[in-house]
C-alpha cells in the first residue's frame, strides 16, 4: 500500500516552454501532497504544500507564478514549470500524505522527475 | 529556523560491519522524525517514523532510535543491497501554525562485499 506515481519520469524541454507533471496516489486518498526540488548532492526542497481543492502553500522564494500546482482531486496533484530555464533542470519529487490508518502523518514519495531544459 | 545534521556524510562499510547513521535536529514543537532510504535517481522511500524520544523501531538489519536532540539508524551486519542515501527528516510546527518536513542532506552508505 501507499504508493505515489509521478508522470513522467524524464523529461527533456526547450527553453521557454512548460513542462506539467504530474502526481497521483494510487491506493490512498491524500488531502495533501507536497513538491521538493533535489540538486545533485543537496538535500530536499521543500517548494509547496497542495492541499486538495485549495490553493498551494509556496515556500519562501518559490515562484507561485512560475511553478503552478493544482490539487483538483484527493489522489492527483500537478506541478507546471512554466517558461522553462536551464537553473530549472532538477529531480522533482512528489510525496503524499495519509491522514488515516497505520501511516498516519507520514508522507509516502513518487519516483521523481528528471527535468533537463536545454 | 528548523535544521537538520546528518553525519558522516558518506560511510563505507564492509559487508557484516554494523555502524550508525546520526542525525540531530533543532526545532521547536517536534510532530515527527522521519528514515527515508534513497537509491540514485529514484524518490525516497519511507522506512520508519519516530515521535517521542526514547521510541525505537526496527525492521530486518535496521533499527532507528530518537531522544530528545538526535536519532541514530543503526544497520547490523549490512549487506551490499542496503547500499544507499539515507535520509532523515523532522516535522514541526512552524511560525505559520502548519506542519512543515526539513531534510538532511543525507548519509551515503556504501557496503562492499
Amino acid at each position: 500500500g501507499a504508493v505515489v506515481s509521478q508522470h513522467p519520469s524524464r523529461v527533456i524541454c526547450k527553453s521557454g516552454t512548460s513542462v506539467k507533471i504530474e502526481c497521483r496516489s494510487l491506493d490512498f486518498q491524500a488531502t495533501t501532497m507536497f513538491w521538493y526540488r533535489q540538486f545533485p548532492k543537496q538535500s530536499l526542497m521543500l517548494m509547496a504544500t497542495s492541499n486538495e481543492g485549495s490553493k498551494a502553500t509556496y515556500e519562501q522564494g518559490v515562484e507561485k507564478d512560475k511553478f503552478l500546482i493544482n490539487h483538483a482531486s484527493l489522489t492527483l496533484s500537478t506541478l507546471t514549470v512554466t517558461s522553462a530555464h536551464p537553473e530549472d533542470s532538477s529531480f522533482y519529487i512528489c510525496s503524499a500524505r495519509s491522514l488515516g490508518g497505520l501511516s498516519y502523518n507520514e508522507q509516502f514519495f513518487g519516483p521523481g522527475t528528471r527535468l533537463t531544459v536545454l | 529556523e528548523d535544521q537538520v545534521t546528518q553525519s558522516p556524510e558518506a560511510l563505507r562499510l564492509q559487508e557484516g560491519e554494523s555502524s550508525s547513521l546520526n542525525c540531530s535536529y533543532t526545532v521547536s514543537g517536534l510532530r515527527g522524525l522521519f528514515w527515508y532510504r534513497q537509491d540514485p535517481g529514484k524518490g525516497p522511500e519511507f522506512l520508519f517514523t519516530l515521535y517521542s524520544a526514547g521510541e525505537e523501531k526496527e525492521k530486518e538489519r535496521l533499527k532507528a532510535t530518537l531522544t530528545k536532540k538526535e536519532s541514530f539508524l543503526h544497520i547490523t551486519a549490512p549487506k551490499p543491497e542496503d547500499s544507499a542515501t539515507y535520509l532523515c527528516a523532522v516535522q514541526a510546527l512552524n511560525s505559520g501554525g502548519y506542519q512543515k518536513v526539513t531534510f538532511g542532506i543525507g548519509t551515503k552508505l556504501q557496503v562492499i562485499p
